[in-house]
């Protein structure tokens, strides 16, 4: 079953502005990761966010985690066209016994020109 | 900086076939990870290899099957494929032990099943 759900599911802004995009999860984490992936390509790691950490930026990009709600936000700044991709949560429970990374379901970025 | 590679990139098989996909990790890691997305899907774990151990297994059909070799590399077999394998298969590497332990993807595979 998914670990992570992703909403909105489909996000189209005008390039310039920013885009916030949220993840879900159920149970606890080590940590939570974020990927971008374009059309059907390789998954390119973006950021990673610790368990014991609340905010975290690196560039343009600003991602929240709030452990009490089970929740993380990524929030692209001064969005540009080049940023229109797919964008998933990962969660990685190895301190729990998992290794792997669960997924959430996505969400669909288009910056118009 | 070297990243993980996979190959063939692109693999058509009939019904029935079997499939070999190869995956080499980042240099100096350790361990291996395979992972499975569907047109329109989030991608899916499989199986991974720490050391060349089997180290977590998740969704993985019976008929795949996976090794990690001496020199770290990785194969996924997969046997008797069936239409739904057709699927863009990644694989990740990542240094265990590393603060972080992040890990990186290849390009992936994409496989078609006629």
């Amino acid at each position: 079953s998914q670990q992570g759900e992703e909403d909105p599911q489909a996000l189209s802004i005008q390039e310039g502005e920013n885009a916030t995009m949220n993840c879900s999860y159920k149970t606890s984490i080590n940590n939570l990761q974020w990927y971008r992936q374009n059309s059907g390509r390789g998954l390119v790691h973006l950021i990673l966010i610790r368990s014991n950490e609340r905010e975290k930026h690196s560039g343009r990009l600003r991602v929240t985690l709030d452990t009490s709600k089970k929740s993380s936000s990524l929030l692209i700044t001064a969005s540009r066209a080049a940023d229109t991709a797919s964008y998933f949560c990962a969660t990685d429970q190895r301190n729990f016994g998992n290794e792997k990374l669960t997924f959430g379901t996505g969400t669909r970025l288009t910056i118009i020109p | 900086a070297a990243g993980v590679i996979q190959s063939p990139r692109h693999l058509i098989k009939e019904k029935r076939e079997t499939a070999t996909l190869k995956c080499y990790p980042i240099p100096r890691h350790d361990t291996v990870y395979w992972y499975q997305q569907g047109p329109g899907q989030d991608p899916q774990f499989l199986i991974s290899f720490y050391e060349k151990m089997q180290s977590d297994k998740g969704s993985i059909p019976d008929r795949f099957s996976a090794q990690q070799f001496s020199d770290y590399h990785s194969e996924l077999n997969m046997s008797s494929l069936e239409l739904g394998d057709s699927a863009l298969y990644f694989c990740a590497s990542s240094l265990r032990g590393d603060s972080v332990e992040t890990q990186y993807f290849g390009p992936g595979t994409r496989l078609l099943v006629l």
